[in-house]
């Protein structure tokens, strides 16, 4: 159980255009998801935090209106990085905690991006 | 501020055991995560502990004291598999996790 999803696996695009990916939560209720990003020989470094129903919580540093999350059910949340440029080309990982009660968080497989 | 400190990198032989050690200071405690990471792949997690003591589970053991904000992650009968990168994560008390660098484990034959 507590499997966690993301679409697509791997995309490469054009400096410029946007880029979604999906994040699920396959046999779970996930109250709160988490956005990493990690650059090649770097530690996770957390994006946002995006609860059910509200607006995500972005970190510091990063351009909420550059990285659009979605998490319109208890089972998916979705990152739109708008524009996308060369320097944003990174893997990025979603996790998802389930309902309270529970710590551990619940990594999906990466999307790795690549903005040619 | 928040920190997180272990070893950049580790080489152990197969077979043998490897402790990687995490320090840690943070905004309150609720927890800490050891996970398993191998290149180009999303975490894997190893261990949860928020009490003091040694969890054992199979080859990996996973140690916390809160007293000295310390843990370690133990691997025993190491295999050429365990090459990976492992991340010490520390749950504030925002319930928000707090990641240190990772350890890469270099296991040689």
């Amino acid at each position: 159980g507590a499997v966690v999803s993301q679409h697509p696996s791997w995309v490469i695009c054009k400096s410029g255009t946007s880029v979604k990916i999906e994040c699920r939560s396959l046999d779970f209720q996930a109250t709160t998801m988490f956005w990493y990003r990690q650059f090649p020989k770097q530690s996770l470094m957390l994006m946002a935090t995006s609860n059910e129903g509200s607006k995500a919580t972005y970190e510091q540093g990063v351009e909420k209106d550059k990285f659009l999350i979605n998490h319109a059910s208890l089972t998916l949340s979705t990152l739109t990085v708008t524009s996308a440029h060369p320097e944003d080309s990174s893997f990025y990982i979603c996790s998802a905690r389930m309902l309270a009660g529970h710590n551990e968080q619940f990594f999906g497989p990466g999307t790795r991006l690549t903005v040619l | 501020g928040q920190n997180i400190d272990q070893p950049t990198e580790m080489t152990a032989t197969e077979g043998a055991i490897v402790q990687i050690n995490c320090t840690y200071q943070t905004s309150g405690f609720n927890g800490l995560f050891w996970y398993q990471q191998h290149a180009g792949e999303a975490p894997t997690f190893l261990s949860y502990n928020v009490l003091d003591g040694l969890e054992e589970k199979g080859r990996f053991s996973s140690f916390l004291s809160r007293s000295k904000g310390y843990s370690y992650l133990l691997l025993k009968e190491l295999q050429m598999k365990d090459s990976a990168s492992y991340l010490c994560a520390v749950m504030d008390s925002n319930y928000q996790l707090i990641w240190g660098a990772g350890t890469k484990l270099i296991i040689k034959p």
